[in-house]
């Protein structure tokens, strides 16, 4: 069965230095999503992406935060200069394309990136 | 917004007893979903059910939405130890994104 992968599991960064999340989508979606879980609180949406931009995005994903879909099968997120808080998992997900929009089906979440801020 | 909340927080049963959580939103919806977390690992999806529809089944899983009391029940029925995890309702809507809730802790004692 087809799935979302995230790499690395874990990552580990010194505060102000830059991160870079990747994530391969299931292979015929075409709306990828970052949240974050800071530990022991919910999950929280960080953007969506769909056609090569950002589709929505949420107070949490400001200017240090950036994502790219650089070739045909990855997605990443970065975080330019990040910060103690920034320490949480991270996961990406994907949907299938819907006439009726991104957040009418289901989204599949990979297995997350749980990041460390030293 | 619209904010899944799920209840009780937590819920520890035996195994093979019924455990039932309970989410509720505020506003108006296309689906909702659940979804399943072990601790410290990713979110598997569950099961997800529309706004015209009342109840559906998958597997030991029975999901109720009652869109006039903005809720939704998950019902996991003769549990199992493997079923502890934690819980999280998310509501969807077009043109936004999903919000999911704090999650229901549920414990299956052997």
């Amino acid at each position: 069965e087809p799935e979302v992968t995230q790499t690395p599991s874990h990552q580990v960064t010194q505060m102000g230095q830059e991160v870079i999340l990747r994530c391969v989508p299931i292979s015929n979606h075409l709306y990828f999503y970052w949240y974050r879980q800071i530990l022991g609180q919910k999950v929280e949406f960080l953007v969506s992406f769909y056609n090569n931009e950002i589709s929505e995005k949420s107070e949490i994903f400001d200017d240090q935060f950036s994502v790219e879909r650089p070739d045909g099968s990855n997605f990443t997120l970065k975080i330019r200069s990040t910060k103690l808080e920034d320490s949480a998992m991270y996961f990406c997900a994907s949907s299938d394309p819907s006439l009726a929009g991104p957040s009418t089906d289901t989204q599949y979440f990979g297995p997350g990136t749980r990041l460390t801020v030293l | 917004s619209q904010q899944g909340e799920e209840d009780p927080q937590a819920l520890s049963i035996q195994e093979g007893e019924n455990a039932t959580m309970n989410c509720s939103y505020k506003t108006s919806i296309n689906n909702l979903q659940w979804y399943r977390q072990n601790s410290g690992r990713g979110l598997v999806h569950l099961i997800l059910i529309r706004s015209n529809e009342r109840e559906k089944h998958s597997g030991r899983l029975r999901v109720t939405l009652d869109t006039s009391k903005k809720s939704s029940s998950l019902l996991i029925t003769a549990s199992r130890a493997a079923d502890t995890a934690s819980y999280f309702c998310a509501t969807g809507n077009y043109g936004q994104n999903f919000v999911f809730g704090p999650g229901t802790r549920l414990s299956v004692l052997p």
